[in-house]
């Protein structure tokens, strides 16, 4: 069974103050990993998928890295805006189905 | 493009009622899933669609939700009867089907409120 585990469950930073959310995951055969951003109130917006250990996708003030055992979404900088929950996400080989970790709500303060 | 449209965005029941959801998919997207987001948790997936056909419905609770898919286009999903660890908010996506086309989309959600 595929497992996601997000650390830290809260993280508040000040403005431009840089830090790092951990997704750490077990599964049969990694097809890809997925990161998303949820507002209070609305679905999740897609962010990244990353596909196999040592590759890297940048957005703006985002950057997610891959392991064979873990992601890291490192924040640059961060903005007010930036304050959100941080959905991590794993596909294995077997089908289509996504588990989701339980999520980093981050509080970015001015 | 517009995105995954989802409705009522918000409902409240008694338990042992009935209530149903429903889902218009991004054009052109051929699957089509539910999922479960407890208040403080991830989505869990309830049931996956691939055109009008069910792929995935492992983790749905059969005694009391149901969904169907008609036309391979919009989606109902359905509690009959509802209880209280029923309060959730319940998501729709979809994706293309393909080999690295697996990138789901959410719409807004509907959040159920049973008292």
């Amino acid at each position: 069974e595929d497992q996601v585990t997000q650390s830290p469950e809260a993280l508040r930073l000040q403005e431009g103050e840089s830090s790092s959310l951990n997704c750490s995951y077990t599964v049969s055969g990694l097809r890809g990993l997925f990161w998303y951003r949820q507002d209070p109130g609305k679905g999740p917006e897609f962010l990244f998928t990353l596909y196999s250990a040592g590759e890297e996708k940048e957005k703006e003030r985002l950057k997610a890295t891959l392991t064979k055992k873990e992601s890291f979404l490192h924040i640059t900088a961060p903005k007010p805006e930036d304050s959100a929950t941080y959905l991590c996400a794993v596909r294995d080989n077997a089908g289509n189905m996504l588990t989701f970790g339980g999520g980093t709500r981050l509080m970015v303060k001015p | 493009e517009a995105g995954v449209a989802q409705s009522p965005r918000y409902k409240i029941i008694e338990k042992r009622q009935s209530v149903a959801f429903w889902c218009n998919p991004i054009s052109g997207h051929a699957t089509l899933y539910w999922y479960q987001q407890i208040l403080g948790q991830g989505p869990k997936l309830l049931i996956q669609f691939q055109n009008n056909g069910v792929v995935d419905d492992s983790q749905l609770p059969k005694d009391r939700f149901s969904a169907e898919r008609l036309k391979g286009v919009d989606s109902t999903l359905k509690i009959q009867p509802a209880k209280l660890e029923d309060s959730a908010v319940y998501l729709c996506a979809s994706s293309l089907v393909g080999q690295r086309a697996d990138t789901q989309y959410f719409g807004p959600g509907t959040r159920l409120t049973v008292l």
